[in-house]
């Protein structure tokens, strides 16, 4: 079971709006910045926001982050169908000295 | 081009050993916290291990502490993770990846292609 709990899928159709939550604790989302990964099937991971809604170089806008007390959310707008895939949350731990992963939600466009 | 490669992984027995070796190029790799992530077939991501650029911290999940050493070499730019004790459990494709600074950054701006490990007997 992940220290972070996320939906293990999400759904909806191209031009929709989909968020995914990241629950934690004070001693991860509660005290740390969150960042958010994609992964298309097969490939290794993305750094898709960083810092609970900084997008790095060449992610395009339609991706937000934003936190709020033990919890993070990840909105993508204008949904397309190649923005089916994995979407992780993860955080540094405080109490666990370690980096924690959500179990990840997969997004399916309908 | 930025990038990097890891190698070393493949089919052991548990209880057997392996060194993982991730080839960091096209950036000043010194400057930078690396990571080691890895993923079961079929499941999520699990962070595995930490160390700060100049290798004076490092951190180690606790699925893995005592068996693992993570450890690098900044003249070769290189990372590299010992794996002993191997259990049927630590069967995952593993991504070497970077910190975005020297630790508190953001783990994963770059990502390795991953390597498979499978422990079976």
């Amino acid at each position: 079971q992940s220290v972070l709990t996320q939906p293990p899928s999400a759904s909806g159709t191209p031009g929709q709006r989909v968020t995914f939550s990241c629950s934690g604790r004070s001693s991860n989302i509660g005290s740390k910045a969150v960042n958010w990964y994609q992964q298309l099937p097969g490939v290794a991971p993305k750094l898709l926001i960083y810092s609970n809604d900084q997008r790095p170089s060449g992610v395009p806008d339609r991706f937000s982050g934003s936190k709020s007390g033990t919890s993070a959310s990840l909105a993508i707008s204008g949904l397309q169908s190649e923005d089916e895939a994995d979407y992780y949350c993860a955080v540094w731990d405080v109490s666990l000295n370690g980096w924690v992963f959500g179990g990840g939600t997969k997004l399916t466009v309908l | 081009e930025v990038q990097l490669v890891e190698s070393g992984g493949g089919l052991v027995k548990p209880g057997e050993s392996l060194r993982l070796s991730c080839a960091a190029s096209g950036f000043t790799f010194s400057s930078y916290a690396m990571h080691w992530v890895r993923q079961a077939p079929g499941r999520g991501l699990e962070w595995v291990s930490s160390t700060t650029a100049t290798s004076g911290f490092r951190f180690y999940a606790d699925s893995v502490k005592g068996r693992f050493t993570i450890s690098r070499d900044n003249a070769r730019n290189s990372l590299f993770l010992q794996m002993n004790s191997l259990r049927d459990e630590d069967t995952a494709v593993y991504y070497c990846t970077r910190d975005s600074g020297d630790f508190g950054g953001a783990l994963g701006d770059l990502w390795g292609q991953g390597i498979l490990v499978t422990v079976s007997s």
